[in-house]
């Protein structure tokens, strides 16, 4: 089944600084990439997701590159502030038909002022 | 409600006793999964109902896992016979799409086993 590994598992950058957490899987048939937000004692929530048919998406300080040749998929962060301290999960499709996400063990950031 | 609700958001019992979870998923959202979430730890997918088909059981532990969707719409997770390790956040989340979409998760049930 899916393999998704996710790295670092702990990150601690300045205010202002870019983060960069990757991930890679071993589904060659995944297409979709998400990547949720989880602050402590919340839910998880989506920040940004790419399909397979598509390079790098971005949405204001969050990007997300995939290279599907070498399986791996990342999340930078760029400007980053106190608020963006939270575990970042990235997770990958799999299964044919129906298909369900198997998520990364996570990534703890920790942006100091 | 707009979101996913599930219940309890806390239980504590004791190893051996049998515990249910429920879920109540966004109106409409045909896609609905369970996952477990350790102290600490990433999200650990345990099972996924996607309409009426048959569900995806792949995840679960141990039999003494189960899990039902009745209507397509609410879904119970038991888990029979506890144990300390079972102890863990359990995460419900639906989808619109079957799959490859938004999963829009609810504020979890936090087990803990004595």
């Amino acid at each position: 089944g899916e393999n998704v590994e996710q790295h670092p598992s702990t990150l601690s950058v300045q205010e202002g600084d870019s983060a960069v957490i990757k991930c890679t899987y071993s589904d060659s048939a995944s297409n979709y990439f998400p990547w949720y937000k989880q602050e402590l004692g919340k839910r998880p929530q989506l920040i940004i997701d790419i399909r397979s048919n598509v390079g790098e998406k971005k949405d204001q300080r969050i990007a997300v590159t995939l290279n599907k040749t070498a399986k791996h998929f990342s999340l930078h962060i760029t400007e980053t502030q106190p608020e963006d301290s939270a575990v970042y999960f990235c997770a990958a499709s799999t299964g044919t038909g129906f298909q369900k996400l198997v998520f990364g063990t996570g990534t703890r950031l920790l942006v100091s002022p | 409600g707009a979101g996913v609700s599930q219940s309890p958001s806390n239980k504590v019992t004791e190893k051996g006793k049998d515990v249910e979870l429920r879920c109540d998923p966004i109106s409409g959202h045909t896609a609905l999964y369970w996952y477990r979430q350790s102290l600490g730890q990433g999200l650990e997918f345990l099972i996924y109902f996607q309409g009426n088909s048959a569900p995806d059981k792949s995840g679960l532990p141990s039999d003494r896992f189960s899990a039902e969707r009745t209507g397509g719409s609410v879904s119970t997770l038991t888990i029979q016979r506890t144990q300390q390790e079972d102890s863990a956040v359990y995460l419900c989340a639906s989808s619109l799409d079957r799959g490859a979409g938004e999963l829009f998760f609810g504020e979890g049930s936090r087990l803990t086993v004595l």
